[in-house]
């Protein structure tokens, strides 16, 4: 059984603060890893992807992978209150790049 | 371009009621998967279809059936409907490696 697991949080940040959100994995043979970002009632939306050993970044959100440790991480910067979300942390595997979800972790950013 | 739409939006059944959930694509897609998210908890794998012509089952497949009816069309049957069945479905399309979600539909089963 492939496994994602998240903290579940609630996690709360101050307005202009660094949100740091984790996950790790346990299928090594994983080879892409997403961030998917949630609002209430809503439909995920894909925010960040990344495929190898490091640091991507995408205007205020970071995401990292370390492959060795089976971690992925999302960083997101100068959080605002619009970042107010569930933030599910996704990997793919498979013939058909079936995503496997974590059970999430729900941001709040206080004013 | 509407991506991946699902109808209905909202849906109420009483156990051992049936119902088909329609999903469409026009990314031009190959790959498509139905999800359920139950409250507090994140999405997990019903069915999915590598390509046209294939279907493949998820990690909680119990009680579903599915049909790809075309390279645009993925539906989801519930033959006798449970209250455990009452949930969000999503349906997502894939390509090239980047998943899209539908906007769900809303299930309850009384």
């Amino acid at each position: 059984q492939k496994e994602v697991e998240q903290n579940s949080g609630p996690l709360s940040v101050p307005e202009g603060a660094i949100a740091s959100l984790n996950c790790t994995y346990s299928d090594r043979g994983s080879q892409s890893f997403f961030w998917y970002r949630q609002y209430s009632g809503k439909s995920p939306e894909l925010i960040m992807f990344i495929y190898s050993n490091g640091d991507k970044e995408d205007g205020r959100f970071t995401a990292q992978l370390n492959k060795a440790s089976q971690y992925v991480s999302l960083l997101i910067r100068d959080s605002q209150p619009s970042d107010s979300a569930t933030y599910l942390c996704a990997v793919s595997s498979g013939s058909a790049r079936q995503l496997t979800f974590g059970s999430g972790t729900q941001l709040t950013v206080l004013p | 371009n509407a991506g991946v739409t699902q109808t209905p939006k909202f849906q109420v059944l009483k156990t051992g009621q049936s119902m088909t959930l329609q999903c469409a694509q026009d990314m031009n897609h190959n790959s498509m998967y139905w999800y359920r998210q139950d409250p507090g908890m994140g999405l997990r794998l019903i069915y999915y279809s590598a390509s046209e012509g294939t279907t493949d089952k998820g990690e909680v497949p119990n009680g579903y059936n599915v049909s790809r009816l075309n390279k645009r069309e993925f539906s989801l049957r519930l033959e006798s409907a449970a209250p455990s069945q009452t949930s969000v479905y999503f349906c997502a399309s894939s390509g090239p490696g980047l998943t899209h979600f539908g906007p769900g539909t809303r299930l309850l089963v009384l």
